[in-house]
C-alpha cells in the first residue's frame, strides 16, 4: 500500500521551456503533498507543502511564480517549473501523506535537465 | 528554527558488522521520527519509524532508539549486508503540524 507515482521520471528540455511534473497517490487519499528538490549527494530540500484545495505554502527562498503548485484533488498534485533555466536542473521528488500522524511516502522523483 | 543534525555523514563497515547512525533534533514538540533509505537515483523509502511514547522499536535487523530527554534518536543495523549500502535519512516531525525536518543523510557503504 501507500504508493506514490511521479511522472515523468526524466525530462531534458531547452532553456525557457515550462515543465510540468505530476504526483499521484494511487491507493490512498493524499491530504497533504510535499515537493522537494535534491542536489547530488545532498539532503532533501523542502520547496513547498500543499493541501488539497488550498494554496501551497512555499519555503523561504522558493519563488512561487517560478514553481507553480496545484493540488486540485486528493490524489493529484502538479509542480510546473516555468521558463526553466539550467540552474533549475535538479532531482525533484514529491511525497504524500494521508493523516497528520502518518509518514510521508515518496514518488520516484523526476530528473530535470535544462540545456 | 527547527533543525535535525545527523552523524556521521559517511559510514563504511565490513559485511556482518553493525552500523549506527545518530540524529539530534531541536524542536521539543517533535513526536514522530521516521527513517528513510534512499538508493542511488531512487525514491526515499520508509524503513522504520518511532513515536515519542516508545523508547525502542525493532524490525528484524534494524532498530531505532529514542531518548526524548536528550532529543536524540538512532538507527541500528545489525549483520549488515552489501544491499544495505545506501543513503539513510532521519527525520523529525510534530504530528500536529505539516513539516518534516530531514537530517543531511548518512552514506553507508557495506564492504563485502
Amino acid at each position: 500500500g501507500a504508493v506514490v507515482s511521479q511522472h515523468p521520471s526524466w525530462v531534458i528540455c531547452k532553456s525557457g521551456t515550462s515543465v510540468k511534473i505530476e504526483c499521484r497517490s494511487l491507493d490512498f487519499q493524499a491530504t497533504t503533498m510535499f515537493w522537494y528538490r535534491q542536489f547530488p549527494k545532498q539532503s532533501l530540500m523542502l520547496m513547498a507543502t500543499s493541501n488539497e484545495g488550498s494554496k501551497a505554502t512555499y519555503e523561504q527562498g522558493v519563488e512561487k511564480d517560478k514553481f507553480l503548485i496545484n493540488h486540485a484533488s486528493l490524489t493529484l498534485s502538479t509542480l510546473t517549473v516555468t521558463s526553466a533555466h539550467p540552474e533549475d536542473s535538479s532531482f525533484y521528488i514529491c511525497s504524500a501523506r494521508d493523516l497528520e500522524d502518518q509518514p510521508q511516502h515518496f514518488g520516484d522523483g523526476t530528473r530535470l535537465s535544462i540545456l | 528554527g527547527e533543525n535535525v543534525e545527523q552523524h556521521p555523514s559517511t559510514l563504511s563497515v565490513q559485511e556482518g558488522d553493525s552500523a549506527v547512525i545518530k540524529c539530534t533534533y531541536s524542536d521539543s514538540a517533535s513526536n514522530y521520527f521516521p527513517w528513510y533509505k534512499q538508493e542511488l537515483g531512487k525514491r526515499p523509502q520508509l524503513i522504520i519509524d518511532i513515536r515519542s511514547n516508545v523508547g525502542e522499536k525493532k524490525d528484524q535487523r534494524i532498530a531505532v532508539t529514542l531518548n526524548k530527554t536528550a532529543k536524540h534518536f538512532s538507527l541500528h543495523i545489525t549483520e549488515t549486508q552489501p544491499e544495505d549500502s545506501a543513503v539513510y535519512f532521519c527525520a523529525a516531525m510534530y504530528t500536529g503540524g505539516f513539516k518534516t525536518i530531514f537530517g543531511a543523510g548518512t552514506r553507508l557503504f557495506v564492504k563485502a
